[in-house]
Parts: structure tokens; C-alpha cells; sequence
């Protein structure tokens, strides 16, 4: 079965650090490329961050450029997100997606990390 | 402007016919991709490319795309399509940023 599956989500103090994990299963992780997506608590859909099949291309939204570094291990069949100088407006549903580049969609999510930002 | 602008909320009888929109210039570059999300849930990708479904999505979801507007219809709605709606669409490496979200549109279902 193809999916992927988020970790690492947690209550942290604002300006904190948190590391979310995402595992790929039942396709070649290391062909693909793939997207963070994350959701405050009543709101949209946000794109956060991109990375390319290989890690070589890496683009970021605005909003968490210079505090999040996404990464991947394709050995590992894994994704990253590296979240630092956490902020309240940070708390979100964490999601990871597969992106599939002929029409640029992403077909496969998560079910979702949960990061609360929090005194 | 590189927003994504949908309606946001709309509302369908039982059976009938409801189109979603969502404007912006990159979708006069890259087609949009449709997201459907009910409460508790992860997006379910309903629509790709240019009116494409992927396995397992009912084909009374349809997409079509005109200028800087793409559009998500549902033909015969059911109760289940009761949820929030959600295009995506990416621009040109170097333009920014690389993914928009649309701004959402909730269907309810009459």
C-alpha cells in the first residue's frame, strides 16, 4: 500500500525546536518529490515547503523561510521538516504529500502530525 | 497576484448540480489541482490536470479550466460531497510562491 505516515508533532514553548518525521511506504521514495502541508486550527490549507526527488531543489513559503529546513534521507525512505524559532502562529496540522510533476498535484497524504505552540 | 481566490461557501440541493471557481494568474500557466477535506480529515485529491479523477473518485466530479479561472463541478451531489474544497495550483521556478493554496470553499449539501 502506498502512503506515507507523519511523526514527531508535540506541545513545544514558543521560540522551541521540533524535528517532524515523515515515513514512505510502498513506492520509490527517492523518485519523487514531495511537499509539506500544514493547517492552523480552523483555517486553509498552507503550502509550507518543497523539496525535490534528489534534495537538490528546495523552495520555501514566506512565512517559515529561515526557521524550517526541509530535508530527505532516500535511503531511508524518509522525509524532514526541521522547525526552529517556533512561533504561536506555527500550530498547525503538520501534513506531508507526494507530488506527482506531470500536472504538478500531490496524490498521496498523511494523516497529519499535530504542533502546538504553546506557554 | 500570486493568490488563489474561491467562494467561501456554497450550497447545493441533493441531487443538483454545483460548480466551485478559483481564480488567479499562475492558472493561466499551471492547471490546478482539486482537494477535498471533511472534518478530522487529511485532503483527498478529487481532480488533476486538465479534468483528470483518480481512482476511487465518482466521475460526477469534473474539472475545467478557462484563463486565470479553473472549476470544480459536482453533477448529481451526494450527502458525502459535504465538505471543504480546496484548489492548488504551483508557479515557475522563481516565481513565489512555488505553491498556492486556494482560499477554501464550503459545499453544503441541502
Amino acid at each position: 500500500e502506498v502512503q506515507v505516515v507523519e511523526s514527531g508533532g508535540g506541545l513545544v514553548q514558543p521560540g522551541g525546536s521540533l524535528r517532524l518525521s515523515c515515513a514512505a511506504s510502498g513506492f520509490t521514495f527517492s523518485s519523487y518529490e514531495m511537499n509539506w502541508v500544514r493547517q492552523a486550527p480552523g483555517k486553509g490549507l498552507e503550502w509550507v515547503a518543497y523539496i525535490s526527488s534528489t534534495g537538490n531543489t528546495i523552495y520555501y513559503a514566506d512565512s517559515v523561510k529561515g526557521r524550517f529546513t526541509i530535508s530527505r534521507d532516500n535511503a531511508k525512505n524518509s522525509l524532514y521538516l526541521q522547525m526552529n524559532s517556533l512561533r504561536a502562529e506555527d500550530t498547525a496540522v503538520y501534513y506531508c504529500a507526494r507530488l506527482l510533476v506531470t500536472y504538478y498535484y500531490m496524490d498521496v497524504w498523511g494523516k497529519g502530525t499535530t504542533v502546538t505552540v504553546s506557554s | 497576484s500570486s493568490e488563489l481566490t474561491q467562494d467561501p461557501a456554497v450550497s447545493v440541493a441533493l441531487g443538483q448540480t454545483v460548480r466551485i471557481t478559483c481564480q488567479g494568474d499562475r492558472l493561466r500557466r499551471f492547471y490546478a489541482s482539486w482537494y477535498q477535506q471533511k472534518p478530522g480529515q487529511a485532503p483527498v485529491l478529487v481532480i488533476y490536470g486538465k479534468n483528470n479523477r483518480p481512482s476511487g473518485i465518482p466521475d460526477r466530479f469534473s474539472g475545467s479550466n478557462s484563463g486565470n479561472t479553473a472549476s470544480l463541478t459536482i453533477t448529481g451531489a451526494q450527502a458525502e460531497d459535504e465538505a471543504d474544497y480546496y484548489c492548488n495550483s504551483r508557479d515557475s521556478n522563481g516565481n513565489h510562491p512555488l505553491y498556492v493554496f486556494g482560499t477554501g470553499t464550503k459545499v453544503t449539501v441541502l
